[in-house]
């Protein structure tokens, strides 16, 4: 099975700065990688899809790219309420698998 | 938007058996694929399971393989995931999730507590 890495474990970043998580497959996923937010308590909800296509309703501040083995996923302006857990998701091929997570924490 | 509600969680001992069941409500059931996922709590996310739009198609993670069974009824507008020979590693949050076409999943159930001790 693909195995997806991310990167950093824990990412602190203060209210208002950049953040850049990164994505890496064990090999070629293609464009085929989603990322989601989950915050304590709640279910995963999906940001991010296509590698760079943005669901309806997640603000711009939220851009994917990337394609083959390598992603980032980056927070242009850190808000309050982007704390959280963040996952990446391949669906190139059976079965779809996720990273470990990164948590983005305040600093 | 798609409403999924997960139920059926609850404390059994190694080697039984647990049904959960997703009810869904603000799409067309019979036109989404479905799929359980499940988390140890303070863990990544683990796809166990999917099954498509008319139920024919059924994936499973090996890690299941053999004592799980997933099924739905679309006349109910619901999932269903049987798991028997339970062990202590299925100790999780069980999600149902919810895609239309490729396999990202686009609405998740808020979970339901699977406690295998």
């Amino acid at each position: 099975e693909i195995v997806m890495t991310q990167s950093p474990a824990t990412l602190s970043v203060s209210p208002g700065e950049r953040a850049t998580l990164s994505c890496r497959a064990s090999q070629n996923i293609r464009d085929n990688l989603a990322w989601y937010q989950q915050k304590p308590g709640q279910a995963p909800r999906l940001l991010i899809y296509t590698a760079s296509t943005r669901v309806t309703g997640i603000p711009a501040r939220f851009s994917g790219s990337g394609s083959g083995t390598e992603f980032t996923l980056t927070i242009s302006s850190l808000q309050s309420e982007d704390f959280g857990v963040y996952h990446c998701q391949h669906y190139d091929d059976w079965p779809p698998t996720f990273g470990q997570g990164t948590k983005v924490e305040i600093k | 938007q798609v409403h999924l509600v997960e139920s059926g969680g609850n404390l059994v001992k190694p080697g039984e058996s647990l049904g959960l069941s997703c009810a869904v409500s603000g799409l067309t059931f019979s036109d989404l694929y479905m799929s359980w996922i499940r988390q140890v709590p303070g863990k990544g996310l683990e796809w166990i399971s999917y099954i498509s739009a008319r139920g024919t198609s059924k994936y499973y993670a090996d890690a299941v393989k053999g004592r799980f069974t997933i099924s739905r009824d679309n006349t109910k507008n619901s999932l269903y995931l049987h798991m028997n020979s339970l062990r202590v590693e299925d100790t999780a949050v069980y999600y149902c999730a919810s895609n239309t076409g490729s396999l990202h999943f686009d609405d998740w159930g808020q979970g339901t507590l699977v406690t295998v001790s």
